[in-house]
């Protein structure tokens, strides 16, 4: 079975410009999730979404970060305008209902931004 | 709110050494609880995980029980190998949905 899928693997772009990470979830799985790691601050959550609905995005940094999931099967994370301190490892993962149900995570973004 | 604390690393050992990483939790309600392993350069896989009280999890020769007395889910092998050297994360779960992680401990397992 396919994971979850994430999209690019490796990033390197520059100060200012727009980045889009993309991710597929584990087909049936109905929460999504999309976190952030760094040596610093270890694995963050940024937001959560069950059944396309965003339910938690307290972990959104600033307004430059914006997620959305259009369907079941596909969501993206954007930052505009990109910044140095946003490069990081940006992990998405999916799970099924219930608080026993095991998240899975894609192989993450590796995201520079110089 | 929600949280885990782990110990801190990097955890250094010799192979066939016996390993323990704690991990303690704070919660309402009653978390599932998990660990993941991550090896450099990859993502997080699940390691094992528990869902209720006195649950024992296991995998690979790794283990951890659930205990909500002491609201623990301590990580142990009897004998690591080189191969296991990696960075472990505890985390929860939570009604919500919510996975929350530890800060994670890297070990390192030397020949």
């Amino acid at each position: 079975d396919a994971g979850v899928i994430q999209s690019p693997r490796h990033e390197v772009t520059e100060m200012g410009q727009e980045v889009t990470l993309r991710c597929k979830p584990i087909s049936g799985h109905n929460s999504l999730f999309w976190y952030r790691q760094t040596m610093m601050r270890g694995l963050e959550l940024l937001i959560y979404f069950n059944n396309n609905v965003p339910i938690d995005d307290s972990g959104m940094p600033e307004d430059r970060f914006s997620a959305k999931m259009p369907n079941a099967s596909f969501s993206t994370l954007k930052i505009q305008p990109s910044e140095p301190r946003d490069s990081a490892v940006y992990f998405c993962a999916s799970s099924g209902d219930g608080s026993g149900n095991t998240i899975y995570f894609g192989e993450g973004s590796w995201l520079t931004v110089v | 709110g929600d949280s885990v604390t782990q110990m801190e690393g990097p955890v250094t050992l010799s192979e066939e050494a016996f390993l323990t990483i704690n991990c303690t939790y704070t919660a309402t309600g009653y978390p599932s609880l998990f660990w993941y392993v991550q090896y450099p350069g990859e993502g997080l896989q699940l390691l094992l995980k528990a869902t209720k009280a006195d649950d024992k999890g296991s995998n690979k020769g790794f283990e951890a029980t659930y205990r909500k007395e002491t609201t623990s889910f301590h990580l142990e092998k009897g004998s690591v190998q080189v191969s296991d050297s990696a960075v472990y994360f505890c985390a929860l779960k939570a009604g919500t949905g919510k996975l929350i992680f530890g800060q994670g401990t890297t070990l390192q397992v030397k020949p």
